[in-house]
């Protein structure tokens, strides 16, 4: 069955430094949506994307944050300048045109020190 | 996007029937009732969704009441692997685009 690929599975970084998150949607899927889940809480939603570009973004997704897709397969999110309340769990999904299911990959832990 | 209730959690014995009751009162008639799973802290998965038909498939069964106002996804015979935590969700679908607003959940502890 197609799947969702993340790397890292888990990143350590300082404060401060910029991290850049890996994703590899199913090769048919034409939109794409990074979520993350602070531990202990919600899944939440922080942007969608489509046609090369943002659809939809939540308050969470600040100047802080931006994402590409810098080549046919690849989609990334980086965080310019991490702070400690970004340590989370992101998570990758993807769906495809007509399909009503999302695809979630099996996430980045990324912790902040 | 209307909201959900769900309980906070729930037992149930490996190899029967596990029951989760889902509340979205508020529900618009362009919105669907998706169901996910979390087990542990690996991706949500997809299970199910349906507009105003009961549904089935592999998984699960989805029963939504005719009101539209709560429905119940059905794990006919539950496995340890079915522990996980259960979302309900309800979409407004927009070519795809509809973007999922997580609750809790609830947690289903299947028990051997």
């Amino acid at each position: 069955e197609p799947e969702v690929t993340q790397t890292p599975s888990h990143q350590v970084t300082q404060m401060g430094q910029e991290v850049i998150l890996r994703c590899v949607p199913i090769s048919n899927h034409l939109y794409f949506y990074w979520y993350r889940q602070i531990l202990g809480q919600k899944v939440e939603f922080l942007v969608s994307f489509y046609n090369n570009e943002i659809s939809e973004k939540s308050e969470i997704f600040d100047d802080q944050f931006s994402v590409e897709r810098p080549d046919g397969s690849n989609f990334t999110l980086k965080i310019r300048s991490t702070k400690l309340e970004d340590s989370a769990m992101y998570f990758c999904a993807s769906i495809a045109v007509g399909a009503y299911g999302y695809t979630f990959g099996s996430g980045t832990r990324l912790t902040v020190v | 996007d209307a909201k959900t209730t769900q309980p906070t959690s729930m037992d149930c014995a490996e190899g029967r029937a596990a029951n989760l009751p889902c509340n979205h009162s508020t529900i618009s008639g362009n919105e669907y009732v998706y169901w996910y799973r979390q087990i542990h802290s690996q991706g949500p998965q997809y299970i199910i969704h349906g507009l105003k038909n009961n549904e089935t498939n592999e998984m699960a069964s989805l029963i939504i009441t005719e009101d539209r106002k709560s429905s119940t996804l059905i794990l006919p015979h539950a496995t340890l692997r079915d522990t996980a935590v259960y979302y309900c969700i309800v979409v407004r679908l927009i070519s795809n685009t509809g973007k999922l607003i997580f609750g809790q959940g609830t947690t289903l502890q299947v028990k051997p």
